[in-house]
């Protein structure tokens, strides 16, 4: 099983400003890691697929990149709607799997 | 508007069962792989099963195989997880989630359902 480790597991962001989350891959899956928003009560969005592949209807400040085992989510420009938890999940192979997730909070 | 939307969760004792349904709309349904992901509360995301658009492959996590059986109608634009000899540490939400590409056996999960919440408990 490829296990997702994410960092950090907590992050307290002011408005304006950047945030880098990244998710290390247990073995190399290329570039199938997906990255998702979920905010309280809410069901998961997908924010960008494929490490960078941009989801039509998500705002432009959020960018991936990184292939292999290494991959990286920014927000840039962290606005009030952007409290949430993040996932990046795997669909290199069976099974398929998610990281543990990273919750941001609006100071 | 593409849509899924789970029905069946409920309060179930350990060792019992439960059938939980999505109905989806919106898009033709009998061309994408489907799959459930499932959230404990205060957890994070789990997979638990996957079906392609023909029921002729399936998947499962190790933690739930054996116990519960995913299958679709196509033909009802609905998708199905049979829950049996449910144990406590099943107790989540579950979600269906579409593959986002038509066809495609993986991809990124593009569409997901509200959820439908399983308690285990006596």
């Amino acid at each position: 099983e490829i296990v997702l480790t994410q960092s950090p597991d907590f992050q307290s962001v002011t408005p304006k400003e950047k945030v880098t989350i990244t998710c290390r891959a247990s073995q190399s899956i290329g570039s199938s890691l997906h990255w998702y928003q979920q905010k309280p009560d809410q069901s998961p969005k997908l924010l960008i697929k494929y490490a960078s592949q941009s989801i039509s209807g998500v705002p432009s400040r959020f960018s991936g990149s990184g292939s292999g085992t290494d991959f990286t989510l920014t927000i840039n420009s962290l606005e009030a709607e952007d409290a949430a938890a993040y996932y990046c999940h795997q669909s290199s192979s069976l099974p398929q799997t998610f990281g543990q997730g990273t919750k941001v909070e609006i100071k | 508007e593409v849509q899924l939307v789970e029905s069946g969760g409920g309060l179930v004792q350990p060792g019992g069962s439960l059938r939980l349904s999505c109905a989806a709309s919106g898009f033709t349904f009998s061309s994408y792989s489907m799959n459930w992901v499932r959230q404990a509360p205060g957890k994070g995301l789990e997979w638990v099963s996957y079906i392609s658009s023909s029921s002729s492959t399936i998947y499962y996590a190790d933690s739930v195989k054996g116990r519960f059986t995913i299958s679709r109608d196509n033909a009802k634009n609905s998708l199905y997880l049979q829950m049996n000899s449910l144990r406590d540490e099943d107790t989540a939400v579950y979600y269906c989630a579409r593959v986002g590409i038509a066809v495609a056996a993986a991809d990124a999960f593009d569409i997901w359902g509200q959820g439908t919440m399983v308690t285990v408990s006596s």
